[in-house]
């Protein structure tokens, strides 16, 4: 079965410094996709970014961009230029055509003013 | 723009009542899925549903548990006779799936259920 691990439960930045949250995944698929979920106090999940196993360009979105390792397992995600709203869970996720979404067990990030 | 909606936000329950948690996908979108979160835990599959019937389903989702579509928009779970350990917040979610079966679903607010 796929999995997702998270190994870093909690991290914490200063407001406009950058971060990196880390992620690898298992599976024996080649065609999948991975995501970043956000999870603020207001408990919805909120998609930050995706990302297509078949595409070797790493995603942006404005202040969130990942490093995608398809050999490596590895999908982290960095913010830069953290802001206060950007405190929340992250979830790490995982796709593929035969299986649904596979979530990690998050990271709780702390922007400190 | 579109986006999943939920009602209600917080539902309280006695044990071994019936639950109908209630959502409505994005308008245009084919798949719709429910997860949990318990508090502090990490989100699970529970159900996805594509054409009118169950697609796929985890091991969570019991006799317990059925989702419908009553009509063209919402999308329902029901728990017939909920325990205290389904208290947790449940996210309904939704995919276009035009082009195939990999798409990014989108989630709503979620329902945090409470199990008295």
């Amino acid at each position: 079965a796929q999995t997702v691990t998270q190994s870093q439960p909690e991290m914490s930045v200063q407001e406009a410094e950058t971060v990196t949250l880390s992620c690898t995944y298992d599976t024996s698929e080649n065609n999948y996709y991975l995501f970043w979920y956000k999870q603020p106090p207001s408990r919805q999940m909120i998609l930050v970014i995706r990302q297509e196993a078949y595409k070797q360009q790493n995603a942006t979105e404005n202040r969130f961009s990942v490093n995608f390792q398809k050999a490596a397992k590895s999908f982290s995600l960095k913010i830069s230029d953290s802001q206060l709203g950007d405190t929340a869970m992250y979830f790490c996720a995982f796709m593929d055509r035969n299986t649904p979404l596979v979530f990690g067990k998050g990271t709780r990030l702390s922007v400190i003013a | 723009e579109p986006e999943v909606t939920q009602t209600p936000s917080h539902q309280v329950t006695q044990m071994g009542q019936e639950v109908i948690l209630r959502c409505v996908p994005i308008s245009n979108h084919l798949y719709f899925y429910w997860y949990r979160q318990i508090l502090g835990q990490k989100v699970e599959f529970l159900v996805s549903f594509y054409n009118n019937e169950i697609s796929e389903k985890s091991e969570i989702f019991d006799d317990q548990f059925s989702v419908e579509r009553p009509d063209g928009s919402n999308f329902t779970l029901k728990i017939r006779s909920t325990k205290l350990e389904d208290s947790a917040m449940y996210f309904c979610a939704s995919a276009r799936l035009a082009g195939g079966p990999l798409d990014t679903q989108y989630f709503g607010p979620g329902t945090r259920l409470t199990v008295l």
